[in-house]
């Protein structure tokens, strides 16, 4: 079945450790994105890829980065962990919508906690 | 817009009736509205979408009613199951190159047996 994977699913990472979060896709999509959920809050859109462009959004943090090396993977890089930043982070895709795309696939997530 | 509370609204509800979920939205200029089911430790799965230029659509057991006039949407979920039980959130988008959405603060829907 096509799918959104992550992995790892639970990341345990010491303050001030970079930690990389990986995300791929067998949907095919040219767009991907990197949302961050802390508890009993909605997803928070940190960036995303139209196709090999990446919008950041204007309250991301300069300690979030990612990496989009081909159409199927797509990395967030938390360069210095803090404690704030414990959080479920979930990747998604979606077809362009001039394709008729408007929804977004999300995958299971990645927990991150910050010792 | 985005949640920020540290709490969400709950809505409990007997097994076998009918739930009602509310979003208020933010930006009248929105193409389109999705409802997303959130499940503990996954990801949001997509449950049905509408159009602005619509007012109402059906799925299976799930109906969405959209009322611009008061930027309003709602998730209405027919003889409610015990797997219904999970946090629900509304998100609006626009059409454009990024399929931007903006995610509303979620209920959470508690299903008693």
């Amino acid at each position: 079945d096509a799918m959104v994977i992550q992995n790892p699913r639970y990341q345990v990472t010491q303050f001030g450790k970079p930690v990389t979060l990986s995300c791929s896709q067998t949907l095919n999509h040219n767009v991907m994105y990197w949302y961050q959920q802390k508890s009993s809050q909605a997803p928070k859109l940190l960036f995303h890829y139209y196709d090999k462009d990446f919008n950041n959004e204007a309250d991301t943090p300069d300690n979030f980065q990612s990496r989009r090396p081909n159409t199927s993977f797509c990395f967030l890089d938390i360069r210095s962990p803090g404690l704030g930043d414990a959080a479920m982070y979930l990747c998604a895709t979606s077809r362009d919508w001039l394709a008729g795309g408007v929804e977004q696939f999300f995958g299971p997530g990645t927990r991150l906690t910050v010792l | 817009g985005e949640s920020v509370g540290l709490h969400l609204p709950t809505l409990s509800v007997q097994e076998g009736d009918n739930s009602i979920i509310n979003c208020a939205y933010s930006n009248s200029a929105s193409d389109y509205f999705i409802w997303y089911k959130q499940e503990s430790g996954k990801g949001p799965q997509f449950i049905i979408d509408i159009r602005s230029n619509m007012d109402k659509r059906q799925g299976q057991r799930v109906t969405v009613l959209l009322n611009k006039t008061v930027k309003h949407l709602s998730l209405q979920i027919a003889a409610t199951q015990p797997g219904d039980s999970a946090v629900y959130f509304c998100a609006e988008g626009i059409n454009n190159a990024g399929n931007m959405l903006t995610f509303g603060g979620g209920t959470r829907l508690m299903v008693k047996p």
